[in-house]
């Protein structure tokens, strides 16, 4: 069975600082992956997609791949307590179709 | 453009009853999924539609249908409602469900099946 597998959290990280979120997948073929941001008792909200291993840098938020360890992380840098949220991390199969994590819930303190 | 919409936000069922979950988007995709997301676990997919006139069972498929009624349009119905299915819905849609497809998704729908 396909995996994507995110610690639950939360993680509690001061305002101002980075905030990183990892997320590792079993499915060694996966080409593309994504992470969203759910606030609570609303939808998924795509942040950023990562196709190729490396960084991709996009504002405060940078996408980190490595496909030889099979895992994908994001990076929020500064902090804002807006960004407390639960983020999920999505991998996309061999199938085409989206294998979810269950989600990090991150905790902003000013 | 209102992007994806779902009716009903809300909705409570006796075991048994049925219901239709409804979803439309104005984004001209092609491809569009029903999601359930329960706590605890991550989003899992109930059934797509890659293009109109095409449906495909996903993950989770026992009790439910889905109709793509064309190209805006994919319906999720239950047939008989049973609590395990208590569970927010979303619909979400994609441009052509290729490998870098990125898909939107719905507000949601709460059931909760009594």
């Amino acid at each position: 069975q396909k995996e994507v597998e995110q610690n639950s959290g939360p993680l509690s990280v001061p305002e101002g600082a980075i905030a990183s979120l990892n997320c590792t997948y079993s499915d060694r073929v996966s080409q593309s992956f994504f992470w969203y941001r759910q606030y609570s008792g609303k939808s998924p909200e795509l942040i950023m997609s990562i196709y190729s291993n490396g960084d991709k840098e996009d504002g405060r938020f940078t996408a980190q791949l490595n496909k030889a360890s099979q895992y994908v992380s994001l990076l929020i840098r500064d902090s804002q307590p807006s960004d407390s949220a639960t983020y999920l991390c999505a991998v996309r199969g061999s199938n085409y179709q989206l294998i979810w994590g269950a989600g990090t819930k991150l905790i902003i303190k000013p | 453009n209102a992007g994806v919409t779902q009716t009903p936000k809300f909705q409570v069922l006796k075991t048994g009853q049925s219901m239709t979950l409804q979803c439309a988007q104005d984004m001209n995709h092609n491809s569009m999924y029903w999601y359930r997301q329960d706590p605890g676990m991550g989003l899992r997919l109930i059934y797509y539609s890659a293009s109109e006139g095409t449906t495909d069972k996903g993950e989770v498929p026992n009790g439910y249908n889905v109709s793509r009624l064309n190209k805006r349009e994919f319906s999720l119905r239950l047939e008989s409602a049973a609590p395990s299915q208590t569970s927010v819905y979303f619909c979400a849609s994609s441009t052509r469900g290729g490998a870098r497809d990125e898909q939107f998704f719905g507000p949601g729908t709460r059931l909760t099946v009594l």
